[in-house]
């Protein structure tokens, strides 16, 4: 069975204090690992897709890293309006669903 | 603007009451899901939809019907076997060609009375 595990749950950054989130996951054949944002209270906005190890893409202060076995999303000086709930889900070959983590909560203080 | 539309917001319910949420998309997708979302836990999926007329149950289906016989739409009827209804409920959907990302709906949180 699919498991995918985020850590830390939770995160508290001061603004402009870089920090990393760890998904971790082990799946056969991954089809791919996905990145979404969570405010309270709304649906996941979708953020990045990520195919194979050795990928990486950047949105803004967001930089989402692969390997093997994990990803890593990268929050670069983080700002009070980066905090939110980051949502980590792997996709399998031949299947249909996706696989999510219980997510890490990000505060971003002033 | 392109996009999913869920409703009601909020929804309570009474035990023993089968209730129907609302699920619209114009983005053309084919494919549409309905996951729920509990504090602490990973979005488990409901149902799932390939095409009109077609659908399959997710990890948690027990207590819930769906039905699709539009393709813009996908409504989720919480019935009364569903022993723990509350929760926050999230449509999604996926285009048939291109990335296999889903986009998801603003979601509706059901609290049983």
């Amino acid at each position: 069975e699919d498991q995918v595990t985020q850590s830390p749950e939770a995160l508290r950054l001061q603004e402009g204090e870089s920090s990393s989130l760890n998904c971790s996951y082990t799946v056969s054949g991954l089809r791919g690992l996905f990145w979404y944002r969570q405010d309270p209270g709304k649906g996941p906005e979708f953020l990045f897709t990520l195919y194979s190890a050795g990928e990486e893409k950047e949105k803004e202060r967001l930089k989402a890293t692969l390997t093997k076995k994990e990803s890593f999303l990268h929050i670069t000086a983080p700002k009070p309006e980066d905090s939110a709930t980051y949502l980590c889900a792997v996709h399998r070959s031949n299947d249909y669903k996706l696989s999510f983590g219980a997510g890490t909560t990000v505060t971003v203080r002033a | 603007d392109g996009g999913i539309t869920q409703s009601p917001k909020y929804l309570f319910r009474k035990e023993g009451q089968n209730v129907t949420l609302s699920c619209e998309q114009n983005l053309n997708h084919d494919a549409m899901y309905w996951y729920r979302q509990d504090p602490g836990q990973g979005l488990r999926l409901i149902y799932y939809s390939q095409i009109v007329n077609d659908f399959q149950k997710g990890d948690i289906a027990e207590g819930y019907s769906v039905s699709r016989e539009k393709k813009e739409s996908f409504p989720l009827t919480v019935t009364s076997a569903q022993k723990n209804p509350t929760a926050f409920y999230l449509c999604a959907s996926k285009a048939e060609r291109g990335g296999n990302e889903q986009f998801f709906g603003p979601g509706t949180r059901l609290t049983v009375l």
